[in-house]
Parts: C-alpha cells; structure tokens; sequence
C-alpha cells in the first residue's frame, strides 16, 4: 500500500516559487519525511529530510504539518533545471532492508 | 569523492546470455541496494545489503542474484537474461537504515535484452 499520495503532475513558471503536497496520514512517530528528485535520464538525487520542524536548505524548504499527515516541498525560484519527478517518501523499518519505497511522484514541468 | 558508480553505463545482450552490473560506494557505507526503473514507473527494488557478506531478496529479486564480497562493491547478476529484464538499474547506498538517513543514487545502467 502507497504510505504516500501525491499529484501526479504540476506545472510552474520560471522564476516562481513551487509548492509541491505529500499525503502521509499514516505516518508514524518516528518516520522521517524524505524527498528526492529524478530529472530526465538520471537517478534519484536527494533534495531533503524531516522529522517535525520545517527545514531549509540550499536546494529546498520542506514545510511539515504540526499533525505530519502532509508535507510540502517548496522551491522558491523554480528554473527550468527543476523540472523532474518529485518523490515524497517515508522511510521506516516496514520496507525490507529500510529502502526507500518509491511510488510515481509528481513529475514537475516548469515553463519560461 | 566519487559517490556511487555504476559500470557499465548501457549494455545490450541476447537473450540467454548472462551479465554483471557493478556498483561501487567510496563513502563507507554499511547499507546497498539495487532497484529497477520500467517507463513512466517509480523504483522497485531487487535486492539489498545490509552489511559485508549480506544480502536480502526486496520486492521483485527473481532472475537476479548478488553478492556482497567487499563493503564498497555490491554486484547485480543475470544469470539467463530475458526481455522482461529489459529496463534501467539504478544501485543506492546508505550509511545506516536510520530512518533520517539520506542514500545517493549512481547514474543508472540502460540494460536492454533483444
């Protein structure tokens, strides 16, 4: 069963902020929030990771709800060089060998 | 620092045939895994470590074998390729399973089997 739920696409314009949601009612205490991203013919690249306070980094803002049922991965200026699968994912000891479980994502097209 | 290298970068073989796909980690990392990636589809994973000499079947290991000899190598066999092997392979690693723990990716290995 997906552990998250999030768009399957989302569109942007260049320059402007991207809010993207993830659906995680069934998360546990002690689930860290993970976000990576895929852009055309590469592999996943980490983008960022939370427990409960929201976190900054060069690349993003992950922004998690006080309940964590959801969380949102924000870019504040989006370039076309963000446009990729977005991967909101859960990562607990339920996935064998604690991988990370990878569903669809949210595949992100930012036009100029 | 390296990262995660995967060899080869493509590779097509005739069905039947076997092959090796080698990921190597220079970051000392204890855990290893091994996913595929059909068209328009997330990651699923084939096989994992989670330590030097061992391994562990994920979610879809048939037709594949691995061995983990060396902490920095984990190898992904076919034994007997088959066109439903047809797709990219991405090897991950991980310092720990800690659930705050990050893994890096390699670039991936286009496998087409004809």
């Amino acid at each position: 069963d997906a552990k998250t739920t999030q768009p399957n696409s989302m569109e942007s314009n260049e320059e402007e902020p991207v809010h993207l949601p993830c659906n995680h009612s069934t998360i546990s205490g002690t689930d860290y929030i993970h976000w990576y991203r895929q852009l055309p013919s590469q592999g996943p690249e980490y983008v960022i990771h939370g427990l409960t306070s929201n976190v900054n980094n060069r690349m993003a803002s992950l922004a998690i709800a006080e309940d964590r049922k959801s969380s949102t991965l924000i870019l504040h200026r989006a370039t076309l060089r963000d446009a990729a699968v977005y991967y909101c994912i859960l990562r607990d000891r339920s996935t064998a060998g604690y991988a990370l479980n990878f569903g669809k994502g949210t595949s992100l097209l930012v036009t100029p | 620092n390296a990262g995660v290298t995967q060899t080869p970068k493509f590779r097509v073989l005739k069905t039947g045939q076997s092959m090796t796909l080698l990921c190597a980690q220079d970051m000392n990392h204890e855990y290893m895994y091994w996913y595929r990636q059909d068209p328009g589809m997330g990651l699923r994973l084939i096989h994992y470590s989670v330590g030097e000499g061992t391994t562990a079947k994920g979610e879809v290991p048939d037709g594949y074998n691995v061995s983990r000899l060396k902490k920095q190598n984990f190898l992904l066999g076919l034994e007997s390729a088959a066109p439903s092997q047809t797709s990219v392979y991405f090897c991950a690693s991980s310092y720990s399973g800690q659930s705050g723990t990050e893994a890096f990716f390699g670039q991936g290995t286009r496998l087409t089997v004809v």
